[in-house]
């Protein structure tokens, strides 16, 4: 099946710093990425749509000028959070949109953020 | 509203054993409905994928099923083995221009040697 990935897979920062996520769709290319927030034994939370080449669509409540995305490749999606608080420490997962005959969002294996 | 309701919340079965997840959903109108396995600290992997037509769908010794009259779907593990131990997650997506994904709250299972 199709591969995405993330990087880092963990990451720790201090609190007031900046930290950017990226998405890459590995065998395909994705006009469409997805950015989630997973709290722990939670299920995940849409935060964001992420089109190719055009602004992100960001749900309601989710700030659109701390959670910084950039789609600027068929298969390269970023997220910076932007002068992160604990508050911001989470599971961050993306998924990449397969507009095969399925059409199917393959998810990558995660980002861990713990801001001090 | 679309909304997607599993249950149980939690499971805990010996290995060996069989157990069913359960998925109620109100998404419409319907596209397809995933199960996903997402073990600890990962991202959610694809077991099954069914479209309105399907009402049965197997990987391995994951059994789904479709009712969509009832708008209900299950999980059948068989055999459960440690590994299984995991949150499934029911994903339902609507058939509207972009296809979103409504999530269940997944069932967390647990299985004891």
């Amino acid at each position: 099946g199709a591969v995405v990935s993330q990087h880092p897979s963990w990451v720790i920062c201090k609190s007031g710093t900046s930290v950017k996520i990226e998405c890459r769709s590995l065998d395909f290319q994705a006009t469409t990425m997805f950015w989630y927030r997973q709290f722990p034994k939670q299920s995940l939370m849409l935060m964001a749509t992420s089109n190719e080449g055009s602004k992100a669509t960001y749900e309601q409540g989710v700030e659109k000028d701390k959670f910084l995305i950039n789609h600027a490749s068929l298969t390269l999606s970023t997220l910076t959070v932007t002068s992160a608080h604990p508050e911001d420490s989470s599971f961050y997962i993306c998924s990449a949109r397969d507009r095969g005959y399925t059409d199917t969002q393959y998810f990558g294996p995660g980002t861990r953020l713990t801001v001090l | 509203k679309n909304q997607v309701e599993q249950s149980p919340q939690s499971l805990i079965i010996l290995e060996g054993k069989n157990c069913t997840l359960q998925c109620n959903y109100t998404v419409s109108p319907f596209s397809n409905l995933r199960w996903y396995k997402q073990d600890t600290g990962r991202g959610p992997v694809s077991l099954t994928i069914m479209t309105f037509s399907e009402n049965t769908k197997s990987n391995g010794r994951y059994t789904a099923t479709l009712d969509a009259d009832t708008k209900q779907s299950s999980l059948h593990i068989t055999a459960s083995q440690l590994s299984d131990s995991a949150s499934y997650i029911c994903v339902v997506s609507g058939e509207d221009a972009g296809n979103m994904l409504t999530f269940g709250g997944g069932t967390r299972l647990m299985v004891k040697p």
